[in-house]
């Protein structure tokens, strides 16, 4: 079932600014997440991941940040460019989830559009 | 790094007409390997699934099935399509380590 959603289907920034993406997760066995970006027509694109023993990772502009108490993960996009827009996936993997072949879960998405 | 292969990129079929979308990996071994479709602004809903040859599981009771024939390749196939089976469908893999899945670019089916 969906355990991995969502609070802003649509988050509109302007060129330069810093992005926050939000996603909220239900199941306490999550051990590992992922940020995949996902341009128009295009598959999903890794861009950042993290295990659940870590509470922040960063990468090139890019910052996850994973609070296990409450269940939150987070993207941080710094110095948002207008290559950026696209929507944005959050995903989890469910440790010892052998059902749906280690598939993971994935959040419905936000539109990340940025403005000039 | 793992590659995926997906075509054709766009497909555009009449209703009833079969239909075989064909996905193969490169950089990898005995990966598990997925078949998700995506509706338009929707999220990725996860249909099939096989984690060897010949080993395919379906999270989705429809009018599509899967068969993996050999361990880097995996088709999607509908003996007679419907027009709810538009759709973006991307076939993923992961690796035994378990970290994140790999993509490939699409298929985006039209059925008319």
């Amino acid at each position: 079932g969906e355990s991995v959603g969502l609070h802003l289907p649509t988050l509109s920034v302007q060129e330069g600014d810093n992005s926050i993406i939000n996603c909220a997760y239900s199941n306490s066995a999550s051990d590992y997440f992922i940020w995949y970006k996902q341009e128009s027509g295009k598959g999903p694109q890794f861009i950042i991941d993290i295990r659940s023993n870590m509470d922040k990772r960063q990468g090139q502009r890019v910052t996850v940040l994973l609070n296990k108490t409450v269940k939150h993960l987070s993207l941080q996009i710094a110095a948002t460019q207008p290559g950026d827009s696209a929507v944005y996936f959050c995903a989890e993997n469910i440790r010892g989830d052998s059902n749906s072949g280690y598939a993971l879960n994935f959040g419905k998405g936000t539109s990340l559009l940025v403005t000039p | 790094s793992q590659t995926i292969h997906q075509w054709p990129a766009t497909l555009v079929q009449p209703v009833g007409s079969p239909l075989s979308l064909e996905c193969t990996v490169e950089g990898t071994s005995n990966p598990n390997l997925y078949w998700y479709r995506q509706a338009a602004g929707r999220g990725l809903q996860l249909l099939f699934y096989s984690v060897g040859i010949g080993q395919i599981s379906s999270e989705v009771p429809q009018n599509l099935s899967a068969s993996r024939p050999q361990d880097r390749q995996f088709i999607l196939s509908s003996k007679k399509l419907l027009l709810s089976d538009s759709g973006f469908y991307l076939c993923a893999c992961r690796g035994r380590s378990g970290t994140e899945a790999f993509f490939g670019q699409g298929t985006r089916l039209t059925v008319v």
